[in-house]
């Protein structure tokens, strides 16, 4: 089946620095790869859509500046968390897609301290 | 734009009985999918079944079937024969009008007692 990985797992970075967490597609071709972001106890809320060679879209609310989504190959996907601050800590999980289907990463958890 | 509704916080179940965790969607596109997905304390989201707006039959995947009731428009997943592993968050999801993105219910928190 579609494996997709996320690197790292979990890191805990000060407030005031930047995180990148790189979201892979190991044995397919993901034209399409999602940003999610879930607080304990609650549901995935999607950040952006991010497609290969273009700009991410963004949903509204989330910040483009703070959070800069690269996409560089049908493979990877990367989002940098640009100066962390605590409210920031969450659970970031990215997927990608091949049509309908859906492969999610294992998450990473980012604590701001 | 889609919603989707879960209305269980959280359910009980007892070790190999079967169990129905709710969900009702709400789009106006003829062409949709609806998925479930299991989150266990680890946080990895497993796909677990899929329904096509235009599928005729009920899907079903194991000991998951999804009770599709279009003019409801409810998408129930059913459990059988429960497992203790089967405790998790379990999340309602949907997609429609062809796009990729993915809405989500607020879940449902499944726990097996033995």
């Amino acid at each position: 089946g579609a494996v997709v990985s996320q690197h790292p797992s979990w890191v805990i970075c000060k407030s005031g620095t930047s995180v990148k967490i790189e979201c892979r597609s190991l044995d397919f071709q993901a034209t399409t790869m999602f940003w999610y972001r879930q607080f304990p106890k609650q549901s995935l809320m999607l950040m952006a859509t991010s497609n290969e060679g273009s700009k991410a879209t963004y949903e509204q609310g989330v910040e483009k500046d703070k959070f800069l989504i690269n996409h560089a190959s049908l493979t990877l996907s990367t989002l940098t968390v640009t100066s962390a601050h605590p409210e920031d800590s969450s659970f970031y999980i990215c997927s990608a897609s091949t049509s309908y289907e859906q492969y999610f990463g294992p998450g990473t958890r980012l604590t701001v301290t | 734009a889609q919603k989707i509704t879960q209305t269980q916080p959280g359910m009980f179940v007892q070790e190999k009985e079967a169990v129905t965790l709710d969900c009702t969607y709400d789009t106006s596109d003829p062409s949709y999918g609806l998925f479930w997905y299991k989150q266990p304390s680890s946080g990895e989201m497993i796909f677990l079944i899929y329904q096509g707006s235009y599928d005729q039959q009920n899907a079903t995947e194991g000991r998951y079937s999804l009770n599709f009731q279009k003019a409801r428009k409810s998408a129930n997943l059913v459990i059988s024969a429960s497992q203790l592993g089967d405790s998790a968050m379990y999340f309602c999801a949907s997609n429609s009008g062809g796009y990729q993105k993915v809405t989500f219910g607020t879940g449902t928190k499944l726990q097996v007692i033995p």
